[in-house]
């Protein structure tokens, strides 16, 4: 299995413009979630998605928007970027809820800078 | 919400046991304690997690006092490859969520030969 894969691994945009943060899992996880790492801090989740069709938001969404229409791929856009969205975005996955103890699973990150 | 407390940075010689403490004083009964890592702003790694019993895998040891209020991570051969951040964390609910969980600055472990 190749887990959890982010694409691109690096990004530079101008401010204003739009971008597709793909992520993909090949361990039929029915959980998904996107975070964001801003330097020297914690993660902070920005959306996650139950299953395929099913999204809801985390603690940091404005800004961005997802969608869930395979179990296999929950991609992150960001439609207006601005310099406060300049981070590292990591993209995880789950069995079951974490709630169950099921671990997170996640992918090597994606670097965003917005200029 | 439960939350975590753990010591900024800590040090181990190479071969040494090395013990991550982790403060969960307001924890519930039904919420697990997580650990994580994260070596050179990679993602997270997964190392273990517990509800009340001592777990064990193949990467470490995690003990949970009986009052379910601290923990501690113990990674028994400690290698300089174990440097990294360690993130304690308890799962929280959120609206509803099964998924949310709350990523502190975590333990940064040194690791010297």
């Amino acid at each position: 299995n190749a887990g959890v894969t982010q694409t691109p691994k690096f990004r530079i945009l101008k401010i204003g413009q739009s971008m597709t943060l793909q992520c993909t899992q090949d361990m039929n996880h029915n959980y998904m979630y996107w975070y964001r790492q801003d330097p020297g801090m914690g993660l902070k989740l920005i959306y996650y998605s139950v299953g395929a069709g099913i999204t809801d938001k985390g603690e940091v969404p404005n800004g961005y928007n997802v969608s869930r229409s395979t179990t296999e791929d929950f991609p992150l856009r960001l439609e207006l970027a601005a310099p406060s969205q300049t981070s590292v975005y990591f993209c995880a996955s789950s069995l079951t809820g974490t709630g169950g103890g099921s671990p997170l699973h996640f992918g090597n990150g994606t670097r965003l800078t917005v200029t | 919400d439960a939350k975590t407390t753990q010591p900024p940075s800590m040090d181990c010689a190479e071969g040494r046991a090395a013990n991550l403490p982790c403060n969960h004083s307001t924890i519930s009964g039904n919420e697990y304690v997580y650990w994580y890592r994260q070596i050179h702003s990679q993602g997270p790694q997964y190392i273990i997690h517990g509800l009340k019993n001592n777990e064990t895998n193949e990467m470490a040891s995690l003990i949970i006092t009986e009052d379910r209020k601290s923990s501690t991570l113990i990674l028994p051969h400690a290698t300089l490859r174990d440097t990294a951040v360690y993130y304690c964390i308890v799962r929280v609910v959120v609206r509803g969520s099964q998924g949310n969980l709350i990523f502190g600055k975590g333990t940064k472990l040194s690791v010297k030969p």
